[in-house]
């Protein structure tokens, strides 16, 4: 149980171009989702929170209109890279949990299995 | 803000020796996670801590939560070319998010 999946799994676009990746859980209802990003040979760095139906909540630094949170119902949430630039490069994660709005770090997160981002 | 520290950042061992990866939070926390991330994978949950000094084993891991939840270890005893990867500690925030720690990238020469 638990399982995640993320699509695609790999990317390489254009600069300029936008980019969608979808989060699923596809056996739990995940009240919270999480975006993270990954550098190499660095920790997962959290760029947002989202539930379902609701605004996603943002760390500080992350651009909001560039990085478009959906989560759409309680087992899909999508990010969408707009106008992807190269430094946009890099691993992206989402994880799901099943705990509640603003006591989802309390419990597991499931991961998905990544999508690799190459913007040339 | 709250920060979540691990130390090595790096380990090479001998095939058979035993590695240990420490873990220590700026605040104190309700309950402590470990992750590990093989390399060009994706994190994968082993365990959750969650009483004061609590140890808890998976065959040769060792996790140990410290007296006063402020600190964390995994200990691997016999380390295999299978245990390579990156260790992840994480710990709750007071604002419902997981700080992650730098991890601890473990190498293991057969």
């Amino acid at each position: 149980g638990a399982v995640v999946s993320q699509h695609p799994s790999w990317v390489i676009c254009k600069s300029g171009t936008s980019v969608k990746i979808e989060c699923r859980s596809l056996d739990f209802q995940a009240t919270t989702m999480f975006w993270y990003r990954q550098f190499p040979k660095q920790s997962l760095m959290l760029m947002a929170t989202s539930n379902e139906g609701s605004k996603a909540t943002y760390e500080q630094g992350v651009e909001k209109d560039k990085f478009l949170i959906n989560h759409a119902s309680l087992t899909l949430s999508t990010l969408t890279v707009t106008s992807a630039h190269p430094e946009d490069s890099s691993f992206y994660i989402c994880s799901a949990s099943q705990g509640a709005p603003g006591l989802a770090g309390q419990e597991t997160q499931y991961f998905g299995p990544g999508t690799r981002l190459l913007v040339l | 803000g709250q920060q979540v520290m691990q130390i090595p950042q790096y380990q090479h061992v001998q095939e058979g020796e035993d590695f240990t990866t420490y873990c220590n939070s700026s605040t104190t926390l309700s309950n402590i996670q470990w992750y590990k991330q093989r390399p060009g994978g994706h994190p994968v949950f082993l365990i959750q801590l969650v009483k004061s000094g609590e140890v808890k084993k998976q065959k040769r891991l060792t996790f140990q939560f410290g007296e006063a939840k402020k600190n964390s270890s995994l200990h691997i005893t016999a380390t295999q070319t299978t245990d390579v990867g990156t260790y992840f500690c994480a710990g709750p925030s007071n604002t419902g998010k997981l700080i992650f720690g730098q991890g601890t990238t473990l190498q293991v020469k057969p």
